[in-house]
């Protein structure tokens, strides 16, 4: 079974400065997905970015990027220019490539953006 | 473009009640459908998917049922509440018959008393 471990239950970080969340997963599998969702108050859950796992290069969404590190099991979320509307929950998540198989979810890290 | 809807936004019910929750889905065919649990201060819990009309899997064995009445709408059920059954509850879509970005509706919140 897969499992996804985020080991940063809270984090802060300075309004413009840049934060790096981590996420590590286990798995057999070769082929699959990984995400980091944000749930902010309003507790609705958006996508913030997604990797596959067979592209080498990093995905980047605006100021959102991931470094992700195959071999280590390793899937980190760096947030650059911080805002106060970043201030969320943040869920790291995997999904296998193969059948229907639906999201596996770590237990989050709570960012909160100071002024 | 695709949206999804959930219904009701917030739900106060005393325990041993029925409960019913329903997700639409618009936009779109044939869409994989999933529920998820939050509990307080707690990860997602997948509680139920569904690839079709008719066909569940369960995750999780409770009171809770699942059931798919049409392609775009799911219900998430129960005879009986329970102080347990407490949460938020989410309710995602993905494209059907391929593994895609899962999205998600605004939630409900469930306050069994």
């Amino acid at each position: 079974a897969q499992t996804v471990t985020q080991s940063q239950p809270e984090m802060s970080v300075q309004e413009a400065e840049t934060v790096t969340l981590s996420c590590t997963y286990d798995t057999s599998e070769n082929n699959y997905y990984l995400f980091w969702y944000k749930q902010p108050p309003s507790r609705q859950m958006i996508l913030v970015i997604r990797q596959e796992a067979y592209k080498q290069q990093n995905a980047t969404e605006n100021r959102f990027s991931v470094n992700f590190q195959k071999a280590a099991k390793s899937f980190s979320l760096k947030i650059s220019d911080s805002q106060l509307g970043d201030t969320a929950m943040y869920f790291c998540a995997f999904m296998r490539h193969s059948g229907n198989t639906p999201l596996v979810f770590g237990k989050g890290t709570r960012l909160s953006v100071i002024a | 473009s695709q949206t999804i809807h959930q219904w009701p936004a917030t739900l106060v019910q005393p325990v041993g009640s029925p409960l019913s929750l329903e997700c639409t889905v618009e936009g779109t065919s044939n869409p994989n459908l999933y529920w998820y649990r939050q509990a307080a201060g707690r990860g997602l819990q997948l509680l139920f998917y569904s690839v079709g009309i008719g066909q569940i899997s369960s995750e999780v064995p409770q009171n809770l049922s699942a059931s798919r009445p049409q392609d775009r709408q799911f219900i998430l059920s129960s005879k009986k509440l329970l102080l347990s059954d407490s949460g938020f509850y989410l309710c995602a879509w993905s494209f059907g018959g391929a593994q895609e970005t899962q999205y998600f509706g605004p939630g409900t919140r469930l306050l069994v008393l």
